[in-house]
Order: C-alpha cells, then structure tokens, then sequence
C-alpha cells in the first residue's frame, strides 16, 4: 500500500487528453513538492515534472503538473503511443522522513 | 555529459551482503544529493536511501533501516549502498539516482538516473 494514492491504469485514444491523479496528506504532498517519472518498459525512470509543475529542459509542454491541497494531477495533451508507459507520482513525507512514490498509473493509447 | 552508472549487483544468499556503486560523471558531484531507488520485478519504484551532497545527512526508508548504510566519496564522485542482512524482498533493480537541485538536504526531485543493476537474493 503506497503513501500516495495514484489510479492504477488510465487509457486515452491518440490524439487526446488525459490526467493522472495523485493523492496524499498534509505529511507529503501538502506541505512539499511534487515531481511526476515517465518509465517507458525495460528503461529507467525518467523526470518530467518537479516543483509541482516546472519541465526540465528537454520535456515537451504537452505534459503538464499541477498541486491543489494534497493531491496533484498530471495532464498529457495530443496523446501518442509513444507516451505508453508506467508514471509514478513523487514528494518527501515529513512525518516519514523518507521520499514516497506513488504506486503508478500504467497509461495505455488506444 | 551528465550521467551516473550504478555497478555490484548481483545474486547473493539470504542473509549474505552486497555493496552497490554508483560511478557519477559531467557534474558537481558534491553539490548533489543522491538516492537509491529500486524496483521489484513487475512492481512499481521504491525509494531506498538518500543522501546530502556532503554526506553529513542520510536518510532511508522502513524496509532497509539498519540493514543497509549509504554513503559517498566526494573525492572519487561515487555513491555507494552497503546492503546487510539481504532478504528475498529485497530482490529488485537498483537505480542511482541524482537530485535535481543544488545543496539540498532531503530529496526534491530526481533527474538522472543510472540505468540500474539487478540484485537477486536467492538460495
């Protein structure tokens, strides 16, 4: 059971939007930043949101982050299948002391 | 250009130990701070351990507290994961990870990542 609750698949067709949820408590994602990893099957994690809704260089701004109270959302517009992949929500917990991820959300384009 | 490369997986009996490196290169190593992160086969990622950029602060998860010890050599821009007391549970890929913020203490966020090694516990 992950501290932060995501859904555990979401689908969309090509072309698309779609939002992934994220949610938490005042312990994690209330009171400290969230980041949003893309991991492509077989390769690493790779970062495309943090700060709650900065992109690193490099991130196309069809994907999007945003933080209300202890949730987050990430959006993902003019979806592709390339965008198939696994996505995980991230923040520090205070009460825990530790970083916590999100249990994923599997993203399929139909 | 930016990259860490995480090396010293392996397969190794219950209750055996393993030490995990993480080779890091085209940044400020120092300045960083680092975790580890793992994840089991077919399950989802699982922060392990962090670490300040001087060392002097480090942080780990239920699952490996006063099992596994972190540390770096800023001298030779690696990070290291010492794993005792090994278990099944503890099979996974383990990715080096770089925060992506200066002198921070705790973890921010993560923009590098090796490209992970697999420990196996097994008999």
């Amino acid at each position: 059971q992950s501290v932060l609750t995501q859904p555990p698949s979401v689908s969309a067709a090509p072309g698309q939007k779609v939002t992934i949820s994220c949610s938490g408590s005042s312990s994690n994602i209330g009171n400290n930043y969230v980041s949003w990893y893309q991991q492509l099957p077989g390769t690493a994690p790779k970062l495309l949101i943090y700060d709650n809704n900065k992109r690193p260089s490099g991130i196309p701004d069809r994907f999007s982050g945003s933080k209300s109270g202890t949730s987050a959302t990430l959006g993902i517009t003019g979806l592709r299948t390339g965008d198939e992949a696994d996505y995980y929500c991230g923040t520090w917990d205070n009460i825990l002391s530790a970083w916590v991820f999100g249990g994923g959300t599997k993203l399929t384009v139909l | 250009e930016v990259q860490v490369l995480e090396s010293g997986g392996g397969l190794v009996q219950p209750g055996g130990s393993l030490r995990l490196s993480c080779a890091a290169s085209g940044f400020s190593f120092s300045s960083y701070a680092m975790s580890w992160v793992r994840q089991a086969p077919g399950k989802g990622l699982e922060w392990v351990s962090g670490i300040s950029g001087s060392g002097g602060s480090t942080y780990f998860a239920d699952s490996v507290k006063g099992r596994f010890t972190i540390s770096r050599d800023n001298s030779k821009n690696t990070l290291y994961l010492q794993m005792n007391s090994l278990r099944a549970e503890d099979t996974a890929v383990y990715y080096c990870a770089k925060d992506v913020l200066e002198i921070r203490v705790t973890p921010f966020a993560f923009d590098i990542w090796g490209q992970g090694t697999l420990v196996t516990v097994s008999s």
